[in-house]
């Protein structure tokens, strides 16, 4: 069976310093993957996805980056983190067409202070 | 991408049946319709999936009038455990993965 990983679960920050989520999926081969961020309160916010290795789409102009060097492996970014930033980073995955059905992993809860 | 219209708090008590309603009222030919559940501080979880009618399996039902402008999600005999925030999404086909989520529904279920 198909299982999906991320972290670290928690994670506090001071304004200004790098970032790095990590997510890896097992299970599967060349899945799409997708990175979420939900604000306080509710409804998901897609920040990237990538269909392969090296291919990365991004949904909403930011100071975070993804980058994806493996197949079952995807990675959040930031050179300098905002307040702004601070939220629960979803990792995801679906197999075949990118409108599949999607299976998201644990979460980061990640606060900038 | 169609927009999605769901009531933003339900309350319910344990063993009655919950029917949460969905309003997608510009889904287009190719769209599915798919519901997740979230819990807090965990992430989304599958429920169920379906394009038109009636969908069923062990978790809960899906109904889909024929103009499939909106859909409803049936929750048989709830328990507390089903509190928790439901999402209806509707997806275009080759649309990249912009799966769109609302608010969502705060379902709270009391004893």
């Amino acid at each position: 069976s198909q299982t999906i990983h991320q972290w670290p679960a928690t994670l506090v920050q001071p304004v200004g310093s790098p970032l790095s989520l990590e997510c890896t999926v097992e299970g599967t081969s060349n899945p799409n993957l997708y990175w979420y961020r939900q604000a306080a309160g509710r409804g998901l916010q897609l920040l990237f996805y990538s269909v392969g290795i090296g291919q990365i789409s991004s949904e909403v102009p930011q100071n975070l980056s993804a980058s994806r060097p493996q197949d079952r492996q995807f990675i959040l970014s930031s050179k300098k983190l905002l307040l702004s930033d601070s939220g629960f980073y979803l990792c995801a995955w679906s197999q075949g067409p990118t409108t599949d059905t999607q299976y998201f992993g644990p979460g980061t809860r990640l606060t900038v202070l | 991408l169609a927009k999605t219209t769901q009531p933003i708090s339900m309350d319910s008590y344990e063993g009655q049946e919950v029917n949460i309603t969905c309003s997608h009222n510009n889904i287009a030919t190719n769209d599915y319709i798919t519901w997740y559940q979230q819990f807090p501080s965990q992430g989304p979880r599958f429920i169920i999936q379906g394009y038109k009618t009636k969908v069923t399996n062990e978790v809960a039902s899906l109904f889909i009038p024929a103009d499939r402008k909106s859909s409803t999600l049936s929750l048989p005999r709830v328990s507390l455990s089903d509190t928790a925030v439901y999402y209806c999404l509707v997806g275009l086909y080759n649309q990249g993965g912009k799966l769109i989520f609302g608010q969502g529904t705060e379902l709270s279920v009391k004893p």
